[in-house]
């Protein structure tokens, strides 16, 4: 059974960084573009960030864009989310998520791992 | 960007009751739009994809309809197991999802 697990999440001050994890297991890793989503409290979904199967393709919302950075290591089946920066608007509980390797909808997601921004 | 607005975003249903939740695009996106169910502390699960595939092990009395800019998802006889937070996302340019709808007990 394919299972993501993110890890990292915790308190940071407005202006500081983190990195949260998202370990992969049950499905071949290197094969799948991956993502990571966001939802902030009493918010909606918002996607923050995709990565292609090799790791040089990326994307990002423009809410991040410059500050966040996603990376992977197959090697590991993991996923990265290093964030910069942060804000109190970055308050939220991350979610890694894959994308079906045809039609891209998010097929398998994780539980989240929750950032607070605050001081 | 295309937007999505879903409604209602709160439900009130008794066990047994067919309930329906709209998702609402801002422009076309073709039949690429999934349904989402989501309970408290759990990773969302995927429901339908391509508007109307039901993915395996979904119960039947779920079901999803439309294309373009119009989309319904119907739980039909409701279940206890079936209060939980829904959302739409469409994946036909990058990604956006609705706001969710909450289905809760009446």
């Amino acid at each position: 059974e394919a299972q993501l697990e993110e890890s990292g999440g915790g308190l940071v001050q407005p202006g500081g960084s983190l990195r949260i994890s998202c370990a992969a297991s049950g499905f071949p890793f290197s094969s799948y573009e991956m993502s990571w989503v966001r939802q902030a409290p009493g918010k909606g979904l918002e996607f923050i960030s995709y990565i292609g199967s090799g790791g040089s393709n990326t994307k990002y919302a423009d809410s991040v864009q410059g500050r966040f950075t996603i990376s992977r290591d197959n090697t590991d089946n993991s996923l990265f989310l290093q964030m910069n920066s942060l804000r109190a608007e970055d308050t939220a509980r991350y979610h890694c998520a894959r994308l079906h390797p045809i039609f891209a909808y998010m097929d398998v997601w994780g539980k989240g791992t929750t950032v607070t921004v605050s001081s | 960007d295309i937007q999505m607005t879903q409604f209602p975003s709160t439900l009130s249903a008794s066990i047994g009751d067919r309930v329906t939740i709209t998702c609402r695009a801002s422009q076309s996106i073709s039949s690429w739009l999934a349904w989402y169910q989501q309970k408290p502390g759990k990773a969302p699960k995927l429901l339908i994809s391509k508007a109307s595939s039901l993915e395996s092990g979904v119960p039947s009395r779920f079901s999803g309809s439309g294309s373009g800019t119009e989309f319904t998802l119907t739980i039909n006889s409701l279940q206890p197991d079936d209060f939980a937070i829904y959302f739409c996302q469409q994946y036909n340019s990058h990604w956006t999802f609705g706001q969710g709808t909450k289905v809760e007990v009446k």
